[in-house]
């Protein structure tokens, strides 16, 4: 069974920081990986989508990695703002007829001013 | 364009009670997920739907949870007899393919006194 694992729960990092944030999963055989931010009360707004034959994206200031036999990704985020702040999510799909998405639970950034 | 709208946003509800949510995919995307987020986790599958049917509806609890997509566009999940167990952030997406990136919607937040 699949699982997913996000590390840190939380961090905090004062305005300017780049950052590194981590996502692991047990089954090395996906489809594609997904970059998503939740802001509080709000739906998941997707960030970057990696497919599985791909090592890595990038959109503005932020790039996701991805080594799918380690089982690992990260999301860097460059020069970080306050409006940064969010509950950011990984998640996996294992492709087949369903491409259904298994999700950590999610690191929860606070960017200060 | 418009993105995937839920409806309602929010819905307070007794135990025992029947409840229906429903989604507003975006235009043409013709594959639909539920999902549910309880506080503090990531978002759980519950059913896929690609056009009218139900492809994958592995994740649902139990058979008090229904869903239903009888056009191949709005979907509506529908919830007998409500638990206390089942108060929740119930997470609509699409995505025009299957395995394409997943859109989501805001999200119905359910709460059973």
């Amino acid at each position: 069974k699949q699982e997913v694992t996000q590390i840190p729960a939380a961090l905090s990092v004062p305005e300017g920081e780049n950052l590194v944030l981590n996502c692991s999963f047990t089954d090395s055989a996906i489809y594609n990986l997904q970059w998503f931010r939740q802001d509080p009360g709000k739906g998941l707004t997707s960030l970057l989508l990696i497919q599985s034959s791909q090592r890595e994206q990038t959109s503005g200031r932020l790039n996701a990695s991805l080594d799918k036999s380690s089982g690992r990704s990260t999301l860097y985020i460059a020069a970080s703002q306050p409006g940064d702040s969010a509950t950011y999510l990984c998640a996996v799909s294992g492709g087949g007829a369903t491409n259904k998405l298994i999700f950590g639970t999610g690191t929860l950034l606070a960017v200060q001013p | 364009g418009a993105g995937v709208s839920q409806t309602p946003s929010n819905k307070v509800t007794e135990k025992g009670k029947y409840v229906e949510l429903r989604c507003d995919p975006i235009s043409g995307h013709t594959a639909l997920y539920w999902y549910r987020q309880s506080l503090g986790q990531g978002p759980e599958f519950l059913i896929y739907f690609q056009g009218t049917g139900a492809a994958d509806d592995s994740g649902l609890p139990n058979d008090r949870f229904f869903a239903v997509r009888p056009e191949g566009s709005v979907s509506t999940l529908k919830i007998q007899r409500t638990e206390r167990g089942d108060s929740a952030v119930y997470l609509c997406a699409s995505s025009p393919l299957l395995g394409e990136t997943q859109y989501f919607g805001p999200g119905t937040r359910l709460l059973v006194l």
